[in-house]
């Protein structure tokens, strides 16, 4: 049972818009910053937002990232086939002194 | 630019202790607010932050793993370290160290990882 809340799979065709959601509490997203990492299949994940909403250079403009309250968002637009990945969300909880990560979203491309 | 990279057995016997070992090229273990941490991912499983340590010696652990764990740093070799005490199945994973600048999640750069299969 991760800390963070994230469904376990998401999908779209190319070219649409899709969202991933990132819940938590007050002590992790609500009061620190929240990070993306997108792992392609058979690779080590990688960066693709910092401080909720911060795209590290040579990401794409199609990713962003948002924050409100005790949930965040990562939403990719323009989908490309090689979106198809894993996405995790994670955050700071203040509570348990740690770095506490989401289960882990499936993205298909459809 | 700054890479890492993991090495240490890939086969460990049940109950023995788990030792890793992360080298950092490109850049100086003592630059910035660079924490070094370690984080597991279990075959077909999600992501599991263990520990970090901060060039100070700061350290944090996962509260779920906190007492098995230690992690330390050299950095005269420009490395970090982690190990894992009286290991089971259920340690089994893919183990990545990263650079988390600020301590909080901000994972980059990721190694490329090493699995960890505990079996006797």
């Amino acid at each position: 049972q991760s800390v963070l809340t994230q469904p376990p799979s998401a999908s779209g065709t190319p070219g649409q818009r899709v969202t991933i959601s990132c819940s938590g509490n007050s002590s992790n997203i609500g009061s620190n910053y929240v990070y993306w990492h997108q792992q392609l299949p058979g690779t080590a994940p990688k960066l693709l937002i910092y401080a909720n909403n911060q795209r590290p250079s040579g990401v794409p403009d199609r990713f962003s990232g948002s924050k409100s309250g005790t949930s965040a968002s990562l939403a990719i637009s323009g989908l490309r086939s090689e979106d198809e990945a894993d996405y995790y969300c994670a955050a700071w909880d203040d509570t348990l002194s740690a770095v506490v990560f989401g289960g882990g979203t499936k993205l298909t491309v459809l | 630019q700054v890479q890492l990279q993991e090495s240490g057995p890939g086969l460990v016997k049940p109950s023995e202790t788990l030792s890793l070992t992360c080298t950092v090229s490109g850049g100086s273990v003592n630059s910035g607010a660079n924490y070094w941490s370690w984080i597991r991912q279990p075959p077909g499983k999600g992501l599991e932050w263990i520990a970090y340590i901060y060039p100070t010696g700061r350290t944090d652990y996962n509260p779920s793993l906190r007492g098995r764990v230690t992690i330390s740093l050299d950095t005269s070799k420009s490395q970090f370290s982690l190990k894992m005490t009286s290991v089971t199945a259920a340690d089994t994973a893919v183990y990545y160290c990263a650079r988390d600048v600020g301590g909080n999640g901000w994972f980059d750069p990721w190694g490329q990882g090493t699995l960890v299969t505990v079996s006797s």
